[in-house]
């Protein structure tokens, strides 16, 4: 069964950094997502993106987060000058079918951030 | 505010029981999806309700949706160890169909 595939599965850096987590999406999928989870606790959206640019996103998702689509099968996340409070487990979902009419996500496993 | 609520935060029954989680949420939706984490792992979907559905099976699994509540409940009968995990509600917003906002969570144990 087609899976959502992230990269590197754990990512340490040190605060004021660039990190960049990718995410090859299920191939036929159309809407694409990244949430966060700190340590367990709730799963916090982030952003959307939907035909090639962000759908929605959170107030979280502030001007030091970025999302790209550069190749038409990866996704990916940077995080511009990261700090320590964005220590927590990124997590990447696709979507295949409408929003409108509600379609289930598939998630990958997950990239631990850990900002030192 | 938090869209989605699940009640209790925390479960523990015996194996076979059957184990009811609750969600709540503010605002009009287009559906309600239910997803299982096991520790560290990604999140898998389980099933998907929609606004105009109030009842769906799918196994052991059997949710239910009040609109007019706001509120929806995950029931897993006969419940297995390997059901140990945590259940999240998802909401689908009316007003933002992409955004899909999960809530807390129910951390489910179930005990041999």
């Amino acid at each position: 069964e087609p899976e959502v595939t992230q990269t590197p599965s754990h990512q340490v850096t040190q605060m004021g950094q660039e990190v960049i987590l990718r995410c090859v999406p299920i191939s036929n999928h159309l809407y694409f997502y990244w949430y966060r989870q700190i340590l367990g606790q709730k799963v916090e959206f982030l952003v959307s993106f939907y035909n090639n640019e962000i759908s929605e996103k959170s107030e979280i998702f502030d001007d030091q987060f970025s999302v790209e689509r550069p190749d038409g099968s990866n996704f990916t996340l940077k995080i511009r000058s990261t700090k320590l409070e964005d220590s927590a487990m990124y997590f990447c979902a696709s979507g295949g079918g409408s929003q409108l009419l509600g379609s289930p996500l598939h998630f990958g496993n997950g990239t631990r951030l850990t900002v030192t | 505010s938090q869209q989605g609520e699940e009640d209790p935060q925390a479960l523990s029954i015996q194996e076979g029981e059957n184990a009811t989680m609750n969600c709540s949420y503010k605002t009009s939706i287009n559906n309600l999806q239910w997803y299982r984490q096991n520790s560290g792992r990604g999140l898998v979907h389980l099933i998907l309700i929609r606004s105009n559905e109030r009842e769906k099976h799918s196994g052991r699994l059997r949710v239910t949706l009040d609109t007019s509540k706001k509120s929806s409940s995950l029931l897993i009968t006969a419940s297995r160890a390997a059901d140990t995990a945590s259940y999240f509600c998802a909401t689908g917003l009316y007003s933002s169909a992409s955004k899909i906002i999960f809530g807390s969570g129910t951390r489910l144990s179930i005990r041999p």
